[in-house]
Formats: structure tokens, sequence, C-alpha cells
């Protein structure tokens, strides 16, 4: 176990929905990382906070969004769901920015209909 | 092209041997490597990270990285059933700033 949780462990949505995933980072960590998983994929990076700001943000289009709160734990927004992002959301703790050891929490599997 | 590039597999190897995992990666300027494991269904679990040329051991786990060829490796030895599952190769630039790129992972299969 990695000290990191998500919430849900499932979604089901329809098309044009929007969602929050959530995330807790682990305990002394500052940093939590998205990514977007699909089926047989590697995971793809989304956007990185660090200190509640934004610290890179990878090719996903705005309806992606994200914040991060002071005790760094982490929300991912998705706007006018498609059925494209029917995916696994995976969130990722490291104790600083950039590309250092990661920690992965168990994942949110988002289906959209 | 794939910035990361990891066989797809599966890799079949009998209990007890030696697993080989391979990866390329091409951009020159990527200066960490991760690997991680994935069981069907879970996330993935970091097993190594490497930064500098050469190999670096951690029980049965070996990575290697070669950055003059861009190649990174991973060898598991006394292969068990158990580690059956995804390995998936990441790397990225030192900054501050950059992101993690991931292959797409390699399935090993441990047969006993």
């Amino acid at each position: 176990e990695t000290g990191v949780t998500q919430s849900p462990t499932h979604l089901i949505k329809t098309r044009g929905q929007q969602v929050t995933l959530r995330c807790s980072s682990q305990s002394g960590h500052n940093t939590v990382s998205w990514y977007q998983q699909a089926l047989g994929q590697g995971p793809q990076f989304i956007f990185q906070y660090y200190r509640e700001e934004e610290n890179g943000r990878g090719n996903f289009p705005p309806r992606f969004s994200g914040l991060q709160f002071p005790n760094y734990s982490s929300e991912l927004n998705v706007n006018a769901l498609e059925l494209d992002d029917s995916a696994l959301y995976l969130c990722a703790s490291s104790l600083d920015r950039g590309v250092g050891e990661q920690f992965f929490g168990p994942g949110t599997r988002l289906t959209v209909l | 092209q794939k910035e990361v590039e990891q066989n797809s597999g599966p890799l079949s190897v009998p209990e007890g041997a030696i697993a080989s995992l391979n990866c390329t990666y091409s951009d020159r300027g990527s200066q960490s490597f991760f690997w991680y494991r994935q069981y069907s269904g879970k996330s993935p679990e970091l097993i190594m990270f490497i930064y500098s040329n050469g190999d670096k051991e951690d029980g049965r786990f070996t990575a290697q990285l070669n950055k003059a060829s861009q190649y990174v490796s991973l060898l598991i030895r006394d292969s068990q059933p158990s580690d059956s599952a995804t390995y998936l190769c990441a790397g990225g630039r030192d900054y501050n700033t950059d992101k993690l790129i991931f292959g797409t992972g390699t399935r090993l299969q441990v047969f006993p």
C-alpha cells in the first residue's frame, strides 16, 4: 500500500456530463500528478500540482482541470464527457515536483456511456 | 514516433529463469528512468529507478541504463509466477517541470 487514496473506485457517466475525481496524497508529499490510462496503454500524463499550483500539463484539452488543496489532496474535473474519456484515472503522489519517484493510488475506473 | 517504446509481449519465461525486459527512448534529454509493475486491474507499483549509466541492483531486480544507446532494461532473476504482470518503463528529464512519459508496457508470463 502506498498511502495514496482515490475516490470513487468506479463511476459511470453519460456523454456531456461532468465528473470530479479525488485523490489524497501520501503523508509528507506535496505533489500530485494525474494520469489517464486507456485499456492496453501506458498512463498518459494529464497534469501535476505542486503546493497548490499547476506544475506542467500534458496534451489534454481545457475541459480537464484540476485543483490542489492546502493539505495537498487534489481533484481532477472533466467537463463535457466524451466516450473516449472512458479509462482508468490514476493519481500519483511524490515528495517533490518533477519526475521524481511517484507512488500511485488505486485509480478510479470511469466509464462514459 | 513514441517517446518510450516497449515490446508489448507477452514474454514467457519458465519459473526460475531470468526475465529480460527492454525499453528504448527517443528524448536524449531524458535523465531519470523508472520501472513499474502493474497487475491486471491494479495500479502501477514502483519497482526501481535509475539515473546513472550502468547497473543498479535491488534484490532479484537489476535495472540497466545506457544513455548512449538510449536503452533501459530490467532483469528479473529467479522469476516467479507472482512476477507475472505488465512492466511499464517510464522516463523524464530531470527538470522540476517535466512530465513522466510511459511506454505501453511489456506483459510478462512466468510459467511453473
